[in-house]
């Protein structure tokens, strides 16, 4: 079942602008993470922000988490034309030591225009 | 530094045709190993994981099994494919016992005609 689903499926912007996608899931999180992906390639982690965790971030990428709504943000600031990729975000809820699994969205595709 | 292989990059195959593909990782011990499938345009579906040699774990029952003969060796496989098996198919690792972030490999764009 999806756990992640993220908002918009599309966004499409102006090199320079920020672009901000957001994720919604069902149950309790141990982590969210985003990954990134480029038409026809594998996926590449970007960021993990834990549960007791609000905010996060790595260059020109924030991430926040807000646990009592179950979703999470990513903002990429002064977006590039290299920016341009499907977005996903992941989460693990799994209990003990025994679920080693990630639930992935269906993502965003972000297209920035120079 | 770790790195993680798959073969081939794309393949084409007829419906009823076996199948196998592999995904090998390199500068770890004792991965946690993982199938995804992901259909054009869409999210990815987990299909497989394997937490040691010989241990897998299937996500959803269909037309494919995996296994893991070796420490770092993933193998997907199908003795007939059907044309719904065709997709883009990605195997990951994470460091077994911590699962922080999966490391993907280029993936196998697979289409049965």
């Amino acid at each position: 079942s999806q756990q992640g689903e993220e908002d918009p499926q599309a966004l499409s912007i102006q090199e320079g602008e920020n672009a901000t996608m957001n994720c919604s899931y069902k149950t309790s999180i141990n982590n969210l993470q985003w990954y990134r992906q480029n038409s026809g390639r594998g996926l590449v982690h970007l960021i993990l922000i834990r549960s007791n965790e609000r905010e996060k971030h790595s260059g020109r990428l924030r991430v926040t988490l807000d646990t009592s709504k179950k979703s999470s943000s990513l903002l990429i600031t002064a977006s590039r034309a290299a920016d341009t990729a499907s977005y996903f975000c992941a989460t693990d809820s799994g209990s003990g030591g025994s679920n080693y699994k990630l639930t992935f969205g269906k993502g965003t595709l972000l297209t920035v225009n120079p | 530094s770790q790195t993680i292989h798959q073969w081939p990059a794309t393949l084409v195959q007829p419906v009823g045709s076996p199948l196998s593909l592999e995904c090998t990782v390199e500068g770890t011990s004792n991965p946690n190993l993982y199938w995804y499938r992901q259909a054009a345009g869409r999210g990815l579906q987990l299909l497989f994981y394997s937490v040691g040699i010989g241990q897998i774990s299937s996500e959803v029952p269909q037309n494919l099994s995996a296994s893991r003969p070796q420490d770092r060796q993933f193998i997907l496989s199908s003795k007939k494919l059907l044309l719904s098996d065709s997709g883009f198919y990605l195997c990951a690792w994470s460091p077994l016992w911590i699962l922080n972030e999966q490391f993907f490999g280029p993936g196998t764009r697979l289409t049965v005609l």
